[in-house]
């Protein structure tokens, strides 16, 4: 069965600093692994997706991830934070073939001026 | 393109009432999905479709019903509604590839519920 840690409900940095979301995976197939961000009252919107091809991801607003079999990691990087990267992040696995999505607990990320 | 637009976006129930939370997706997409979000707990899936008149239960399922009779729709419906099914409800939705499956999805804004 599939299922995702993220370490650290909450991480805080300043603006500039480098942003690291932790998130390990478990899973008994070749995983697809993804990160969401959700801003206050808002949906979710996908940040970036791992498919089994490139093992680091770009994703958007300057957001990466890379894909780390050997540590069953898939953890989260921004080199320079900015304020409007204050939002919850969750990292999720497909759980089957129908598309389920299986998410960890998120992560809230705070950015101080 | 609106893509996921759920109604409505909030909602006060009493304890035993009822009510069906409408998602449309404007995406032709095969998959739906329903979850709720509580704090500290993520998102976990209450009910998802397959297809246009299919539903299948999903993690959290008990207290809900689904229904997919048109492919645009998923309906999630509340028969008695209880305190412990306050929650924000997403509803999502998904496509297939012939490389990848099932791909990422595309979530709604969210029906924030409050039970009294």
């Amino acid at each position: 069965a599939q299922s995702v840690t993220q370490l650290g409900s909450h991480v805080s940095v300043s603006e500039g600093a480098l942003v690291l979301l932790r998130c390990n995976y478990s899973s008994s197939v070749p995983p697809y692994l993804f990160w969401y961000v959700q801003y206050p009252n808002q949906g979710l919107q996908l940040l970036l997706k791992y498919t089994s091809a490139a093992t680091l991801v770009k994703g958007i607003n300057g957001f990466e991830a890379e894909f780390k079999k050997s540590e069953t990691s898939f953890h989260l990087t921004k080199p320079s934070a900015h304020m409007s990267d204050a939002a919850e992040y969750f990292c999720a696995v497909r759980g089957g073939s129908q598309g389920n999505l299986i998410f960890g607990k998120g992560t809230k990320l705070s950015v101080k001026p | 393109n609106a893509g996921v637009t759920q109604t409505p976006k909030f909602r006060v129930l009493k304890t035993g009432q009822s009510m069906t939370l409408l998602c449309a997706q404007d995406m032709n997409h095969e998959y739906m999905y329903w979850y709720r979000q509580d704090p500290g707990m993520g998102l976990r899936l209450i009910h998802y479709s397959v297809g246009e008149g299919t539903t299948a239960k999903g993690e959290v399922p008990d207290g809900y019903n689904v229904s997919r009779l048109k492919k645009q729709n998923f309906l999630l419906g509340l028969e008695s509604a209880a305190p412990s099914q306050t929650s924000v409800y997403f509803c999502a939705s998904s496509y297939s590839n012939l490389r990848q499956g099932v791909t990422e999805a595309f979530f709604g804004q969210g029906t924030r519920l409050t039970v009294v």
